[in-house]
């Protein structure tokens, strides 16, 4: 399977704790989006990068979150001192470049913040 | 800023008859425009897209969407509806200058009833 992989599927965390989710883009695919999505809402962008870079931020992104893609292959996206608030589905996505603007998503990881 | 607005949070119908998903976008600049379905605890999956030329556009599972610059619109249509188009849907935009990031709009429900 050449598709986008997110791991954890889910992660059920205690307020507080640090978390951090790993995407693993299509081989080649040299951007790489992660979104967030709340029960009942579209997704909303949070970043992304072109190849190691992160070349855009949302406000969204708080203080508490850090992404990462260490050679541009694979991402990490961690969260510290969770809240409540950052229960929803985090989705990875990527693209082949800025000409192809067709974005591939994972499955999504679920964290649930007790 | 871009921002798109669907039209219906929830749109229930047979088996069998025509379907309209209506989506509006809002943007000063060029924008792609894509259609996602979402299925229950699943990433999204690529129904269709427009980038240029004919502003109707043929999706994959029978779907196809017209693009209205004058009207803003991106509705997606479908003249005959299984139980298995049961899911959500959402409409999303890009800039065309970037084709970056994703906007999407908040989904459409669409229920397939026997």
């Amino acid at each position: 399977d050449t598709g986008v992989s997110q791991d954890p599927r889910h992660k059920i965390t205690k307020r507080g704790q640090n978390v951090t989710f790993r995407c693993d883009p299509i081989s080649e695919h040299n951007r790489l989006y992660w979104y967030r999505q709340t029960l009942g809402q579209g997704p909303e962008f949070l970043t992304y990068f072109q190849n190691e870079a992160q070349l855009e931020k949302s406000r969204l992104l708080s203080d508490r979150f850090s992404a990462e893609r260490p050679k541009g292959s694979f991402s990490t996206l961690e969260i510290q001192r969770t809240e409540q608030g950052d229960s929803a589905m985090y989705l990875c996505a990527s693209s082949s470049g800025p000409w192809n603007t067709e974005a591939f998503f994972g499955q999504g990881t679920r964290l649930t913040v007790v | 800023a871009q921002s798109v607005t669907q039209l219906d949070s929830q749109v229930p119908v047979f088996e069998e008859a025509p379907v309209e998903l209506r989506c509006n976008y809002s943007s000063s600049v060029s924008v792609y425009l894509f259609w996602y379905v979402q299925y229950p605890n699943q990433g999204l999956q690529l129904l269709l897209k427009y980038l240029s030329g004919s502003t109707l556009v043929k999706g994959i599972n029978g779907f196809e969407a017209e693009f209205n610059k004058s009207q803003t619109s991106f509705h997606l249509r479908k003249p005959s509806v299984h139980i298995s188009d049961t899911a959500e849907y959402f409409c999303a935009v890009s800039e065309e200058a970037s084709g970056s990031r994703l906007t999407f709009g908040e989904g459409t429900q669409l229920t397939v009833n026997p």
